[in-house]
């Protein structure tokens, strides 16, 4: 079956950049999205579509997408931004949708 | 504003069955498509399962196929995820999700979720 790989853990200081990188065989032709879930709360959509951004999220968060490897940066992390991250795509029949394993950030 | 709510978890012995809902309101219910996504109990995230906006395309994780059922009422602004044959690793906080795709198209990006309601499957 088909599978996203995520880095466990990803750890910076307040103020660096953060980049939390997803790679799958089919994401050169499948939009990635990112999702933010923080202890004991219900995912947050931050990027779309690998690079669009919703309304209300900060600017520091970005994303990208180069052949099997889609990537979500932090501009400029902040305490606030500590939390797990899941990226998202389906696979190349587009029957399934697949979810990376996880990253956790830690800002300290 | 957008709002998704999950309800009908609780404890079910092995091989049991169980239904969820999810109630949404907020936004044109007909128009999108959802999704069910499950959290296993300090877990990462599982997709579980699509329906488009008028249910004539309906994807399922591998996991389930065959035991679980999603289903739709447009006039009630509600979906479902009947739940057969439970396993204890279907265990897991249950999220309904709306999706990016409307008009009968399911994008696979679910973009507002409901706070989740916890299916618990042991004797």
């Amino acid at each position: 079956s088909y599978e996203l790989t995520q880095p466990p853990s990803v750890s910076v200081s307040p103020g660096q950049t953060a980049r939390i990188t997803c790679s799958g065989d089919a994401l050169p032709k499948k939009y990635t999205y990112w999702y933010q879930q923080k202890s004991g709360q219900a995912p947050v959509l931050v990027i779309y579509e690998d690079s669009k951004r919703p309304s209300g999220i900060p600017e520091r968060f970005s994303g990208s997408s180069s052949g099997t490897m889609a990537t979500l940066t932090i501009s400029g992390a902040q305490v606030e931004d500590e939390a797990d991250y899941y990226c998202f795509s389906a696979d190349s029949s587009g029957d399934h949708g697949v979810f990376g394993g996880g990253t956790k950030l830690t800002v300290l | 504003e957008v709002q998704l709510v999950e309800s009908g978890g609780g404890l079910v012995k092995p091989g049991g069955s169980l239904r969820l809902s999810c109630a949404a309101s907020g936004f044109t219910f007909s128009s999108y498509s959802m999704n069910w996504v499950r959290q296993a109990p300090g877990k990462g995230l599982e997709w579980v399962s699509s329906i488009s906006s008028s249910s004539r395309y309906i994807y399922y994780a591998d996991s389930v196929e065959g035991r679980f059922t999603i289903s739709r009422d447009n006039a009630k602004n509600s979906m479902y995820l009947r739940m057969n044959s439970l396993r204890a690793e279907d265990t897991a906080v249950y999220y309904c999700a709306r999706d990016l795709g409307v008009r009968d198209v399911v994008v696979m990006g679910p973009d507002y979720w409901g706070q989740g309601t916890l299916v618990t499957v042991s004797s």
